[in-house]
């Protein structure tokens, strides 16, 4: 079956815009995370979704940042007034349930440049 | 403190060697860890994982090996292959499923 997809693969935006950044989680997986990766650094823990609610959010840096999955099945992130800080790789994963041991299937992620 | 630099630990080896990655890790809570492995352009993929109560694991060509008086992880790759050539990175769980990822290691395979 078809693993997470994210779109778009990349994204070049200037300082102060809007941005969102789409992920498809494998069907019938129920919790959605999002990470950011810095180069050379490990993910970084933004926000999880279990179902359509944002069951912790602990990990946005400002409230710049938001997302959403309203129907319990695709997320997007939502960057406001983009900062050159904010240029990363987004990456988006999914799992059956959220509990330890349940494995987090990645998508290849979206590269976003902020000029 | 975070260690913050654009330069991973690298590991290079040859093809047909057995490769050992290591990854220190700092909290005693920790009760699950998982190796990823993460090729350029791509997402991390799932390698293996071990909860705090084994010390050794074992799947294909790959064992992850936990030392839990020194917090001390290691992922050994038995008969490395070129396409084994990726970043690698443990990850810890404390007490949740949010993993939390160390800085990654850079493996490099020599055909």
């Amino acid at each position: 079956g078809a693993g997470v997809s994210q779109t778009p693969s990349n994204k070049v935006t200037e300082k102060g815009k809007y941005v969102e950044l789409r992920c498809d989680p494998i069907s019938g997986h129920t919790a959605l995370y999002w990470y950011r990766q810095s180069l050379g650094q490990g993910p970084e823990f933004l926000i999880y979704f279990q179902g359509t609610g944002a069951a912790d959010d602990s990990g946005l840096p400002n409230d710049r940042f938001f997302a959403v999955r309203p129907e319990g099945s695709v997320s997007t992130l939502k960057i406001q007034r983009t900062e050159r800080g904010d240029s990363a790789v987004y990456l988006c994963a999914s799992s059956f349930n959220a509990r330890v041991g349940d494995t987090q299937y990645f998508g290849p992620g979206t590269r976003l440049t902020v000029l | 403190g975070e260690s913050v630099g654009l330069h991973l630990p690298t590991l290079s080896v040859q093809e047909g060697d057995n490769s050992i990655i290591n990854c220190a890790y700092s909290n005693s809570a920790s009760d699950y860890f998982i190796w990823y492995k993460q090729e350029s352009g791509k997402g991390p993929q799932f390698i293996i994982d071990i909860r705090s109560n084994m010390d050794k694991r074992q799947g294909q060509r790959v064992t992850v090996l936990l030392n839990k008086t020194v917090k001390h992880l290691s992922l050994q790759i038995a008969a490395t292959q070129p396409g084994d050539s990726a970043v690698y990175f443990c990850a810890e769980n404390i007490g949740s499923y949010i993993p939390t990822f160390g800085r990654g290691t850079s493996l490099i395979v020599h055909p």
